[in-house]
């Protein structure tokens, strides 16, 4: 499974657009980009997932680039709420889906 | 309740004794999870079951027993609790269809004095 690097942490203020980026050199060729989100004392819960070049939804968007050694994980406009740990994995698309969270990276908005 | 479910919440519980964390699905997964997280890292998967009956080893199975008699229930026994499986456990749940996302319970803080 192919293993993650991410900031250990960022800091932002609320308002402002935060990318994190993800190196994954290995990346499998049918593992899915996968980010979570945890805020403390929760499970982690799915963010956003892609398989190349850019995907967004509600809450984020993830930009991968054509050798999909690296993503960016986009979230727009961050508030005091978007405090968490992110973690950037691949996920196998096919049996098990059996995921490896790293370390993960906190990111701290501030007002 | 719908969604993923674990009870209890919280344990305290001593060296040597046997603790059995349960974990409830309501969406008919097929594949369900056990995790444990450290204080401060990310987490580790335990065991994982494919379907009712059908269990396999994750990263950190020593230590643990895992069953599935029945599609919404997964529970992770710890036969002989050591003070370095106090954790938080999370246990988790997917679909079958490719790339299906985990949904993870609320997690259980399991202490071993």
């Amino acid at each position: 499974l192919a293993k993650t690097t991410q900031p250990i942490s960022m800091d932002s203020y609320e308002g402002q657009e935060v990318n994190i980026t993800c190196s994954h050199n290995n990346i499998a060729t049918n593992d899915y980009i996968t980010w979570y989100q945890q805020f403390p004392s929760q499970g982690p819960r799915f963010i956003i997932q892609g398989y190349k070049t850019k995907v967004t939804n509600e809450v984020a968007s993830l930009f991968i680039p054509a050798d999909r050694k690296s993503s960016t994980l986009s979230l727009p406009r961050v508030s005091l709420s978007d405090t968490a740990v992110y973690y950037c994995l691949g996920a196998p698309m096919e049996y098990g889906n059996k995921l490896v969270f790293g370390a993960g990276t906190i990111l701290r908005v501030k007002s | 309740d719908a969604g993923i479910t674990q009870s209890p919440r919280y344990k305290i519980t001593e060296t040597g004794r046997q603790v059995t964390l349960m974990c409830h699905q309501t969406w008919s997964h097929s594949y369900m999870f056990w995790y444990r997280q450290d204080l401060g890292h990310g987490l580790r998967l335990i065991y994982y079951s494919a379907a009712a009956d059908i269990t396999d080893k994750g990263e950190v199975p020593d230590g643990y027993v895992v069953s599935r008699s029945k599609t919404e229930n997964f529970p992770l026994t710890l036969e002989s609790a050591t003070r370095s499986q106090t954790s938080v456990y999370f246990c988790a749940s997917r679909g079958t269809g490719g790339g299906d996302e985990q949904y993870f319970g609320p997690g259980t803080r399991l202490t071993v004095t």
